[in-house]
């Protein structure tokens, strides 16, 4: 039971336009998430997080947007650089107890920026 | 400053070898975990330890025996693993547990031969 998804596995953007990213999550419980940035053979390293309090989260380049009735998030990266070429994953918990307190992850969107 | 350190950075084992993973963190943060990322999937959570106590085991086998000695360490056991347990292993910190932002260290390659 896939409960966070990135339907996208790979997206293409040219540098110095908008990359957008986008996450769908099942949960109801879910009430915080958090985007990941990996570099291969590396650890994921933290990018922004939005709290379902919000709707809008903004952090220099990197921008979340949060649509709870929708179920849906998406990262919006402007301008995109080569350097944010790598895969991104989408992360949800709940901030409570029980199992929806573990962060879960999507698949991961790879993303490529080209010059 | 975010930083979670693992050593070591690569380990080739037999499976009849007995290993460690180490994993340290000066950030004050009460909960560690770790968790193993294969190719092209998401990390999957193995353990998760709070206040040193652990909180929670993903029903992972005995051959991974975690340890915290303390707030700051966070120990992996390796024996008798076998070839599909060859992984990126993600230790990773969080201020508590549940619901805060994690943040990761950048992996030990485990290659068990």
């Amino acid at each position: 039971d896939q409960q966070v998804k990135q339907n996208s596995p790979s997206l293409s953007v040219q540098e110095g336009r908008i990359s957008i990213l986008n996450c769908d999550y099942t949960n109801s419980m879910f009430d915080y998430f958090l985007w990941y940035k990996k570099y291969p053979a590396e650890g994921p390293t933290f990018l922004i997080s939005i709290s379902s309090i919000k709707d809008k989260n903004e952090d220099g380049r990197f921008t979340v947007f949060l649509n709870k009735s929708a179920k849906h998030l998406s990262l919006h990266i402007v301008p995109s650089q080569p350097g944010d070429s790598a895969v991104y994953f989408c992360a949800a918990s709940a901030r409570g107890t029980g199992t929806a307190s573990k962060l879960t992850f999507g698949t991961g969107t790879r993303l490529q920026v080209t010059l | 400053d975010t930083e979670v350190t693992q050593t070591p950075k690569h380990l080739v084992m037999g499976m009849t070898n007995k290993k460690s993973l180490k994993c340290e963190q000066h950030m004050g943060h009460r909960a560690m975990y770790w968790y193993k990322q294969k190719a092209k999937k998401p990390p999957e959570l193995m353990f998760v330890y709070s206040y040193e106590k652990l909180s929670i085991n993903e029903s992972v086998p005995s051959r991974f025996s975690p340890e915290c000695p303390n707030s700051s360490l966070l120990n992996l056991h390796l024996h008798a693993l076998q070839p599909e347990d060859s992984a990126l292993y993600l230790c990773a910190s969080s201020l508590v547990w549940p619901g805060n932002t994690i943040y990761f260290g950048e992996g030990s390659w485990l290659t068990v031969v």
